[in-house]
């Protein structure tokens, strides 16, 4: 099955500076990536997300692209601000068309002032 | 539009205990998910129903967790007897039918066993 793994697990970084979160996944055939965010005793909510039939996606200070052939994609925050301290997950669907989505094991993201 | 809504937000019980937690999706959603979320993890998948019919259930431990959804509406997922490995947050979440659809999760419920 479907598996996805998630790097780094935490990041820090200075605000104003960008950061960038990496995830592999390993089935061929998966073809819808999200991106959640999920803020301290908080919900997960979507950030972002890509198909397959394009590379990059970008919605104000933050971007994802995706690498087919690699089997990898990436979240691109830029500008970063202190709001954007959280947990992010990435995930991957569990093959074409699939509903079932498989998580990354998070990357903790804290903006330094 | 109101979001996922579940409840209780904590429960605490004694190993053994039964416990039941209740998810109530977006309204006109067709699909809903109970996910389980460790400590430090990302969300894992333990059913998927497609309206009242359960599709995807093969991560479900049958041996001691349930779940209904009557009506494919409400949701209710129940562990009987609990054990100390399940503290854990139980997430909901629903999404319009189909491939590739959003998928909006509700806040939780934070399960701890004693």
């Amino acid at each position: 099955g479907e598996n996805v793994e998630q790097h780094p697990s935490t990041l820090s970084v200075q605000e104003g500076d960008s950061a960038v979160i990496k995830c592999t996944y390993s089935d061929s055939a998966s073809n819808y990536f999200p991106w959640y965010k999920q803020e301290l005793g908080k919900r997960p909510q979507l950030i972002i997300d890509i198909r397959s039939n394009v590379g990059e996606k970008k919605d104000q200070r933050i971007a994802v692209t995706l690498n087919k052939t690699a089997k990898h994609f990436s979240l691109h925050i830029t500008e970063t601000q202190p709001e954007d301290s959280a947990v992010y997950f990435c995930a991957a669907n569990a093959g074409r068309g699939a509903q079932k989505l498989v998580f990354g094991q998070g990357t903790r993201l804290t903006i330094n002032p | 539009e109101a979001g996922v809504v579940q409840s209780p937000r904590y429960k605490i019980i004694e190993k053994k205990q039964p416990v039941a937690f209740w998810c109530n999706p977006i309204s006109g959603h067709n699909t809903l998910y109970w996910y389980l979320q460790n400590l430090g993890q990302g969300p894992e998948l333990l059913i998927r129903y497609e309206n009242e019919e359960a599709v995807d259930d093969s991560q479900l431990p049958k041996d001691r967790f349930s779940a209904e959804r009557l009506k494919g509406v409400d949701s209710t997922l129940k562990i009987q007897p609990a054990e100390l490995g399940d503290s854990a947050v139980y997430l909901c979440a629903s999404s319009l039918a189909g491939s590739e659809k959003t998928q909006y999760f509700g806040p939780g419920t934070r399960l701890l066993v004693l």
